[in-house]
């Protein structure tokens, strides 16, 4: 089974409203990263939250981190239809080991 | 600054063809990796370096090699294409060995027949 798994599969939403996707992870982790991936292109890497931060900003995107549950969020405000794409979240074990992504979130924005 | 960059964009293969994925990157970045995506599927690693001439296996490592001569090329050998290797195929890299943010290559997409 993986490390981090996206919850929900897919998401469906209007511009404008917030989406919020969630990952939940394993074992003890360095950081968590959120990366985006538009169809057919690689990935781009949109936040990275450390294992004794709890919340971080940047821009529209709001990621939370909850050690205790071992699982994330990632919140994107006033949606927009650029904002369609698939979004993953990463797993660092720590120094020296490898990442490990979950199964991603697709996520439409209509407009 | 190029960034990542890979080569071909598209390949397709017949049953037991070899063939060599090219990565490259300008950043200077020790921390290199090659990943495949599968539909609906997450990335999975398969090999990945942590500078030149030091190279290991990652999660699905079977069929493919690698090696690092330089800093910046990490190319990945498919030494008997099949057709459960038809797959997209992202090569990454790092400044630091596995807790760093990753930047990602445009990816080439494999079709094995």
């Amino acid at each position: 089974s993986q490390q981090g798994e996206e919850d929900p599969q897919a998401l469906s939403i209007q511009e404008g409203e917030n989406a919020t996707m969630n990952c939940s992870y394993k074992t003890s982790i360095n950081n968590l990263q959120w990366y985006r991936q538009n169809s057919g292109r690689g990935l781009v890497h949109l936040i990275l939250i450390r294992s004794n931060e709890r919340e971080k900003h940047s821009g529209r995107l709001r990621v939370t981190l909850d050690t205790s549950k071992k699982s994330s969020s990632l919140l994107i405000t006033a949606s927009r239809a650029a904002d369609t794409a698939s979004y993953f979240c990463a797993t660092a074990l720590g120094y020296g080991q490898n990442f490990v992504f979950g199964p991603g979130t697709r996520l439409s924005v209509l407009p | 600054n190029a960034g990542v960059t890979q080569t071909p964009k598209f390949q397709v293969l017949k049953t037991g063809q070899s063939m060599t994925l090219q990565c490259a990157q300008d950043m200077n970045h020790e921390y290199m990796s090659w990943y495949r995506q599968d539909p609906g599927m997450g990335l999975r690693l398969i090999h990945y370096s942590v500078g030149a001439g030091i190279t290991d296996q990652g999660e699905v490592p079977n069929g493919y090699n690698v090696s690092r001569s330089t800093t910046e090329d990490f190319p990945l050998r498919l030494l008997s294409a099949a057709p459960s290797q038809t797959s997209v195929y992202f090569c990454a890299s790092s400044y630091g060995t596995g807790t760093d943010t990753q930047y990602f290559g445009p990816g080439t997409r494999l079709t094995v027949l």
